[in-house]
């Protein structure tokens, strides 16, 4: 099926601890984006990537890296997790660039995430 | 940062009562989005709106772009259970921008 593609769906890391989140599409989109979802906070942006080669920082990027790998993957790097990094974390993807910009984003499952 | 408001912050309704919720902002924007988001799983788009005053429906689903571009409203006619879930508004305020998101309306329908 088409869609946005999250691994893993969940995770348990120590204080300290690197790990990287996989995000796919094969919708063709040019823009990517990470959010990460806290309790009655919506969703927040982390970063995103307008088109392949490029990435920008969003509304809460501290402690976090990515990587547009591809037009199809775009990776989440937590290089040294902490308590506070504990959420929710959703990829989505948009077409974005060259495309009707105002267009809705598409969501995958999310992978939960605890920092002990 | 931009910010969006969403009312109510919870609510617990009767299956085959109507909803009605809103999302407002301080700042004009060009377009509103309505997801839904059930347990579990990524938010899933409901509606698009691009034009001030415009209403659109997807089955029990209605929208409406506020006159003001400040606002959007979202009703639920005659729920049922699977309405359960977090409602989210999401507003771009020019295009090419990021979408912002409000915090959502958690739906609970009670036989």
């Amino acid at each position: 099926n088409a869609g946005v593609t999250q691994t893993p769906k969940f995770q348990v890391l120590k204080t300290g601890q690197s790990m990287t989140l996989q995000c796919a599409q094969d919708m063709n989109h040019n823009s990517m984006y990470w959010y990460r979802q806290d309790p009655g906070m919506g969703l927040r942006l982390i970063y995103y990537s307008a088109s392949e080669g490029t990435t920008d920082k969003g509304e809460v990027p501290n402690g976090y890296n990515v990587s547009r790998l591809n037009k199809r993957e775009f990776s989440l790097r937590l290089e040294s997790a902490a308590p506070s990094q504990t959420s929710v974390y959703f990829c989505a993807s948009q077409t974005g660039v060259g495309g009707a910009v105002n267009q809705p984003q598409h969501f995958g499952d999310g992978t939960r995430l605890s920092i002990l | 940062g931009q910010q969006l408001n969403q009312s109510p912050q919870s609510m617990f309704i009767q299956e085959g009562e109507d909803v009605s919720m809103n999302c407002t902002s301080s700042s004009i924007f060009n377009t509103w989005l309505w997801y839904k988001q059930d347990p579990g799983e990524g938010p899933v788009l409901l509606i698009a709106l691009y034009k001030a005053g415009e209403l659109t429906s997807n089955g029990r689903l209605t929208a409406q772009f506020g006159i003001t571009r400040k606002d959007s409203f979202l009703n639920i006619s005659a729920s049922i259970p699977s309405d359960v879930g977090i409602y989210f508004c999401a507003g771009q305020r020019n295009y090419g921008q990021n979408f912002v998101f409000g915090p959502g309306t958690r739906l609970s329908v009670l036989p």
